[in-house]
């Protein structure tokens, strides 16, 4: 079966200071995969998404970058964190068609102090 | 603009009762429509999926339906019991998004004894 790890669970950061977060998918081969962020009050909103290895597109211009450098591998970082990056983190993977069913990781909380 | 709504935004019921999660969204054009469960903290649990040439899915006391031409969602929940206590969240999947969900603020809901 088929399972999405997401690390750290929480995060407290100062401000300028680099981020890491890290995204994986065991079970399944070339999954489209995504970064999304839940602010308090809002819905939540796609920030990257991959269809394959180097392959990454952004929905908002912002603060972050994503990496995949390997298929099941998603990596979501930062040079400098703002204030306004605090937020809850989540990745997801589906799998490479377009009816299917998005699969959630656990979250990350990060706090930007 | 492709849109998700959620009403309410809370609901409060006690338990056994039956009870209705709205969703609207702005355009018929979609894939598909998710319903996730979210747990405080914690990240998505996929509930159901309808493709959009589907009218209903049911999952043990979960029955989401589906009504594409007036671009309404609604989850039912049977027999609610304490622990269905979470925020329930609808995304759709618009048809030329490369499969990004554009999500709903959610419904928050509280079963009580």
């Amino acid at each position: 079966s088929q399972t999405i790890h997401q690390w750290p669970a929480t995060l407290v950061q100062p401000v300028g200071s680099p981020l890491s977060l890290e995204c994986t998918v065991e079970g399944t081969s070339n999954p489209n995969l995504y970064w999304y962020r839940q602010a308090a009050g809002r819905g939540l909103q796609l920030l990257f998404y991959s269809v394959g290895i180097g392959q990454i597109s952004s929905e908002v211009p912002q603060n972050l970058s994503a990496s995949r450098p390997q298929d099941r591998q998603f990596i979501l970082s930062s040079k400098k964190l703002l204030l306004s990056d605090s937020g809850f983190y989540l990745c997801a993977w589906s799998n490479g068609l377009g009816n299917t069913e998005a699969f959630f990781g656990q979250g990350t909380r990060l706090t930007v102090v | 603009k492709q849109e998700v709504t959620q009403i309410p935004a809370a609901l409060s019921v006690p338990e056994g009762e039956n009870l209705v999660l709205n969703c609207s969204f702005t355009d018929s054009a979609i894939y598909n429509l998710q319903w996730f469960r979210q747990d405080p903290g914690k990240g998505l649990t996929s509930l159901l999926l309808i493709q959009s040439s589907q009218r209903e899915q049911t999952s043990g006391r979960l029955n989401a339906s589906l009504d594409k031409s007036s671009g309404r969602s609604t989850l039912y929940i049977a027999a609610s019991q304490p622990g269905d206590s979470a925020t329930y969240l609808c995304a759709v999947h618009y048809t030329g998004t490369a499969s990004k969900l554009t999500f709903g603020t959610g419904t928050r809901l509280q079963v009580t004894l």
